[in-house]
């Protein structure tokens, strides 16, 4: 089954910690993006990639990091330097930045 | 940088009425997308408008891509408890560059009223 998995779906980690959240995808796409979703609000970008082992900051980058070793994952971490980061986290995959763009599950983090 | 508005943030309907969305972006597009999300899902992707004033067609559902290339409308026609969600454009500006990346807007939630 092709697609693009997020995981976990929900997550809880305690304030001033580190947490890495997984996005898999199997559709041989080029691209690759995470967004962040609040409550009521739109999607805002956080990092993208375009190729392997390259990526580019998105509008909301600050306290978060990616990497992009492998052409199929592109793991998001929200680090201790992110002030508010509960939200709703939506991986993305695309052909190129032309075309549709396939969406995770998602992942809903609260940090307590 | 660019800006893509969308309005309303909210619509109340009827089960049966009409419902419309519009987007409007700040630069000139290459092209726009729009995307549904049902209620705790993910965005799907519905279409993509490329030609100016270009109208397409989903059943129920029509889009339209202004003739500046600047704004856009989805438009449902006699709306069903299925059409619940929250229905987002994504826009691409056109770039000389090729680094420009799709915007999204902010939204329009969509509640039916049986």
């Amino acid at each position: 089954d092709g697609g693009i998995t997020q995981s976990p779906k929900y997550l809880f980690r305690k304030e001033g910690q580190n947490v890495t959240l997984s996005c898999e995808q199997n559709l041989n796409h080029d691209a690759m993006y995470w967004y962040r979703q609040d409550p009521g609000q739109g999607l805002r970008l956080i990092y993208y990639s375009q190729i392997v082992n390259d990526f580019q900051k998105g509008d909301i980058a600050e306290g978060y990091s990616v990497s992009r070793e492998k052409k199929e994952s592109f793991p998001l971490t929200v680090t201790s330097a992110q002030k508010n980061p509960t939200a709703f986290y939506l991986c993305a995959s695309s052909e190129s930045e032309n075309t549709e763009a396939f969406f995770g599950q998602g992942t809903r983090l609260t940090v307590v | 940088g660019q800006q893509v508005m969308q309005i309303p943030q909210y619509q109340h309907v009827q089960e049966g009425e009409d419902f419309t969305t519009y987007c409007n972006s700040s630069t000139t597009l290459s092209n726009i997308q729009w995307y549904k999300q049902r209620p705790g899902g993910h965005p799907v992707f519905l279409i993509q408008l490329v030609k100016s004033g270009e109208v397409k067609k989903q059943k129920r559902l029509t889009f339209q891509f202004g003739e500046a290339k600047k704004n856009s409308s989805l438009h449902i026609t006699a709306t069903q408890t299925t059409d619940v969600g929250t229905y987002f454009c994504a826009a691409l500006p056109i770039s000389n560059f090729g680094n420009e990346k799709l915007t999204f807007g902010t939204g329009t939630r969509l509640t039916i009223i049986p």
